[in-house]
């Protein structure tokens, strides 16, 4: 089964702190994208970075770099140097079968509050 | 001016009446997406459409149906609504010329049912 788990459903984080936010994924499709969207209280989904299966370098992002372990089937955000603006949900998302759609299959999300 | 757009963008409805929600986007992309998104559950997919002439289920689509009225424009209809479909609702782009599949959200349609 397709699936993508996040396991921490709240963070807190120290402003200009770094912070991880965890996602695993399983797929047997040797063949698929990892996503991560940021959802502020406004409601909107806001694209953040991508890593794709064959991808041999982790994805980086100005502040977001995604932590790719293949092995694992983890990629875990990275946020360096946290902002106020941080705040929101944060969801993982893993594209497969693209041709047969390539829909998104996304994670429960995880909370990220930044405090000053 | 906003790539994908959705109408209406809140929407508060009374059970059995039958609802239309809209998505256009100026993207040129050929697949488009309906999700929803209730709390504590992430996003999952109701229709996609890779063209005008091929719809595709996704995964909770009972009690909705779906029109590709142009490459442009992707409509979900509720024909009965029950209060278990409130939520927010996302109408979703990608294009097909590369595998990456980012997919490009409208702004969301939160509707409520009573």
């Amino acid at each position: 089964a397709q699936k993508i788990t996040q396991t921490q459903p709240g963070m807190f984080v120290q402003e200009k702190e770094a912070v991880t936010l965890d996602c695993t994924y399983d797929t047997s499709d040797p063949s698929y994208g990892l996503f991560w969207y940021k959802q502020p209280s406004s409601g909107e989904m806001i694209f953040l970075i991508y890593q794709g299966s064959y991808d041999q370098q982790n994805a980086t992002e100005g502040r977001y770099s995604l932590n790719f372990q293949k092995a694992r089937k983890s990629a875990n955000l990275v946020i360096s140097a946290s902002q106020l603006g941080d705040s929101a949900m944060y969801f993982c998302a893993m594209s497969v079968n693209y041709n047969q759609g390539g829909k998104l299959i996304f994670g429960q999300g995880t909370e990220l509050s930044v405090k000053p | 001016d906003a790539d994908v757009t959705q109408t209406p963008r809140n929407r508060i409805t009374k059970t059995g009446k039958r609802i239309m929600l809209e998505c256009s986007q100026t993207k040129g992309h050929d697949r488009m997406y309906w999700y929803r998104q209730d709390p504590g559950l992430g996003l999952r997919l109701i229709y996609y459409s890779f063209d005008v002439k091929d719809i595709n289920k996704g995964e909770i689509s009972d009690g909705y149906s779906v029109s590709r009225q142009a490459q442009a424009k992707f409509s979900l209809s509720l024909e009965s609504a029950i209060p278990n479909q409130t939520a927010l609702y996302f109408c979703a782009t990608s294009d097909t010329s590369g595998l990456v599949n980012e997919q490009f959200f409208g702004p969301g349609t939160r509707l409520t049912v009573l």
